[in-house]
């Protein structure tokens, strides 16, 4: 599976737009990028999840890059219920769908 | 809430000793996976099941086996255990196995092994 590189950590004050780089420059053109995020002492959440064109939904929006090798996850108003790691993972569409967690960004929302 | 639920929330047991993690997806789900997430090693992918069927399996030991039943549901069996088995256990599942869909997560069992 191809990997993808987050920075460790990201701090956010409360009410402001949060952007979430990830980069994944040995993308394939099958893999799907998907969003989730662990809130404390509870499982992974889905967020959000494309292919190639930008996506919104009700709790974030994914821009993706035009070759595919980054994207940036959107959150347009951090709250406190935001604070959480987020992983993004790469998901080959044609082999299956076992999600490989990297280490994720740590989001801290400041009030 | 996912709709996934997971049985017992903790565990506790001493090394040696056999135990049975149950998982009931959501409704209409199919697919059923299970993780492992300890601190060192972070979120790790165990094995998938799809419609009573195992699809793959990756990082499961020779001491773990799983199951899914007619019903869908799943159970993850542990066995001779460990004192590095002890972890959070999370069990998936989503309603195909292909990768353009989403998984929920249970809220996951705590394994703690004295």
């Amino acid at each position: 599976d191809a990997k993808t590189t987050q920075p460790n950590s990201m701090e956010s004050n409360e009410e402001e737009p949060v952007h979430l780089p990830c980069n994944h420059s040995t993308i394939s053109g099958t893999d799907y990028i998907h969003w989730y995020r662990q809130l404390p002492s509870q499982g992974p959440e889905y967020v959000i999840h494309g292919l190639t064109s930008n996506v919104n939904n009700r709790m974030a929006s994914l821009a993706i890059a035009e070759d595919r090798k980054s994207s940036t996850l959107i959150l347009h108003r951090a709250t406190l219920r935001d604070a959480a790691v987020y992983y993004c993972i790469l998901r080959d569409g044609n082999t299956g769908n076992q999600f490989y967690f990297g280490t994720g960004t740590s989001l801290t929302v400041i009030p | 809430d996912s709709g996934v639920t997971q049985t017992p929330k903790h565990l506790i047991t001493a090394t040696g000793q056999r135990v049975t993690l149950r998982c009931s997806p959501r409704s209409g789900d199919l697919s059923v996976y299970w993780y492992q997430q300890s601190l060192d090693q972070g979120l790790q992918f165990l094995i998938q099941y799809y419609n009573g069927e195992e699809r793959a399996k990756e990082n499961i030991l020779e001491r773990f086996s799983a199951q899914q039943f007619p019903d869908l549901h799943s159970e993850l069996n542990l066995s001779s255990l460990e004192l590095g088995d002890s972890a959070l256990y999370f069990c998936a599942s989503s309603v195909s196995p292909t990768s353009s869909y989403e998984q929920y997560f249970g809220p996951g069992t705590r394994l703690t092994v004295t």
